[in-house]
């Protein structure tokens, strides 16, 4: 089993519907990060996370330390919103300085 | 302000060819600087990391080295390429093992 699982895989929505991934992890964590790639590959840092929520325009990331589990909400979707998400978290234990444990990604595709 | 660059961005390399793949930090000094792989349907996998200039360690065997001549530079090479060396490779680097990780755009790697 992986330590980071994403769901679902695969996402279709149409342009302006609220859209939800979800992430969960096994391991302690110190923080964990949602991450956007686009077609191209380049992965560009959306959120950083230790309790809460954090908003920024139309993305709202939330998550749940005792239950393990964090959510990355998108409001009105865009075709633009199109990508590659991916949850990462930052595990308290292991050798590794600071490394990420990676989920496999959700891939959106949002339709005009 | 903190940037990372990293190249190429795509690189196509017959069998038994070496690699050179760098990526460079400015606006930081002494960060902690990885290097990730995703393979194909796979979610990205740590492959080394590096608290200092000369200080680098393995999370899997394979046939990639890497190097940090300089405190702001990370490269990851091999001395023959295989063709399971296929895959996106991302440089990335944070402060420290806690805080916000910033990621390179990516190298595309398809050996022939």
């Amino acid at each position: 089993k992986n330590e980071v699982e994403q769901s679902p895989q695969n996402l279709t929505a149409q342009e302006g519907e609220f859209i939800t991934i979800n992430c969960s992890y096994s391991v302690g964590i110190s923080a964990l990060h949602w991450l956007q790639q686009h077609p191209g590959g380049g992965i560009v840092s959306l959120f950083m996370l230790s309790s809460g929520k954090k908003k920024h325009g139309r993305l709202i990331a939330t998550i749940n330390i005792q239950e393990k589990h964090s959510s990355l909400h998108i409001t009105a979707s865009h075709p633009r919103d199109s990508a590659v998400y991916i949850c990462a978290v930052r595990s308290y234990y292991g050798g590794s300085q600071g490394n990420l444990i990676f989920g496999k990604g959700t891939k959106l595709s949002v339709k005009p | 302000s903190q940037t990372i660059h990293q190249w190429p961005a795509t690189l196509v390399q017959p069998v038994g060819s070496p690699l050179s793949l760098e990526c460079t930090v400015e606006g930081t000094s002494n960060p902690n600087l990885y290097w990730y792989r995703q393979a194909a349907g796979r979610g990205l996998q740590l492959l080394f990391y590096s608290v200092g200039i000369g200080q680098i360690s393995s999370e899997v065997p394979q046939n990639l080295s890497a190097s940090r001549p300089q405190d702001r530079q990370f490269i990851l090479s091999s001395k023959k390429l295989l063709l399971s060396d296929s895959g996106f490779y991302l440089c990335a680097w944070s402060e420290d093992r806690v805080t916000e990780a910033f990621f390179g755009q990516g190298t595309r790697l398809t050996v022939v």
